[in-house]
């Protein structure tokens, strides 16, 4: 199992441009996340899906958009990048059933600068 | 919603002594407790978890322990190595809802060889 992957790895975006950062996991998790993380600080929660065809906003959503249309995919987009996106974005995928948490399994982040 | 508090947010230790990692949490619903570790520039990745009825677990040399009464719990690495250096996180995943889990804020710990 490649587990979670992520593409790119790096990007730098100039103000106002648009991009997608892929998500695939290949674990038939049900649970799909995607977190930014800021220079020497914590995750963030922006989106998060709880199965194909399902999202919801987390904690930081402003700025960007998801969607699930299949179970192992899980991309988010960035429309008119700004400086304050500068960040690493992780996704991750996890098993939840009938109020189980189970661990989340982290993407290698994707790293993007905007310029 | 939940919320967990970690700390300290810096430890610093020699080589050979242990280190203690404290995080409370405020849902009393909350029933899985999971230890991320995360290396400069790497994924967080799990390094050890708990559930809501067991009171301690252990990996050779790092263990958590729960406290559902007071609602805490805690990672000990003991005889810590260079290669322990590292931020660490918790988290606490609530029963029901969403089971979106909450993480702490981090701990960055340095161990000096």
């Amino acid at each position: 199992n490649a587990g979670v992957t992520q593409t790119p790895k790096f990007r730098i975006l100039k103000i106002g441009q648009s991009m997608t950062l892929q998500c695939t996991q290949d674990m038939n998790h049900n649970y799909m996340y995607w977190y930014r993380q800021d220079p020497g600080m914590g995750l963030k929660l922006i989106y998060y899906s709880v199965g194909a065809g399902i999202t919801d906003k987390g904690e930081v959503p402003n700025g960007y958009n998801v969607s699930r249309s299949t179970t192992e995919d899980f991309p988010l987009r960035l429309e008119l990048a700004a400086p304050s996106q500068t960040s690493v974005y992780f996704c991750a995928s996890s098993y939840a059933i009938a109020g189980v948490g189970e661990t989340q399994y982290f993407g290698p982040g994707t790293r993007l600068l905007v310029l | 919603g939940e919320n967990v508090e970690q700390h300290p947010s810096t430890l610093s230790v020699q080589e050979g002594d242990s280190a203690v990692i404290k995080c409370t949490y405020s849902d009393s619903a909350s029933n899985y407790f999971p230890w991320y570790k995360q290396e400069l520039g790497k994924r967080p990745q799990l390094i050890i978890d708990i559930r809501s009825n067991v009171g301690e677990k252990k990996d050779q040399r790092i263990a958590v322990t729960l406290n559902k009464t007071a609602k805490h719990f805690s990672l000990h690495i003991t005889e810590t190595q260079p290669e322990d250096s590292a931020v660490y996180f918790c988290a606490a995943n609530p029963l029901g809802g969403s089971y979106i889990p909450t993480f702490g804020r981090g701990t960055s710990l340095i161990v000096h060889p």
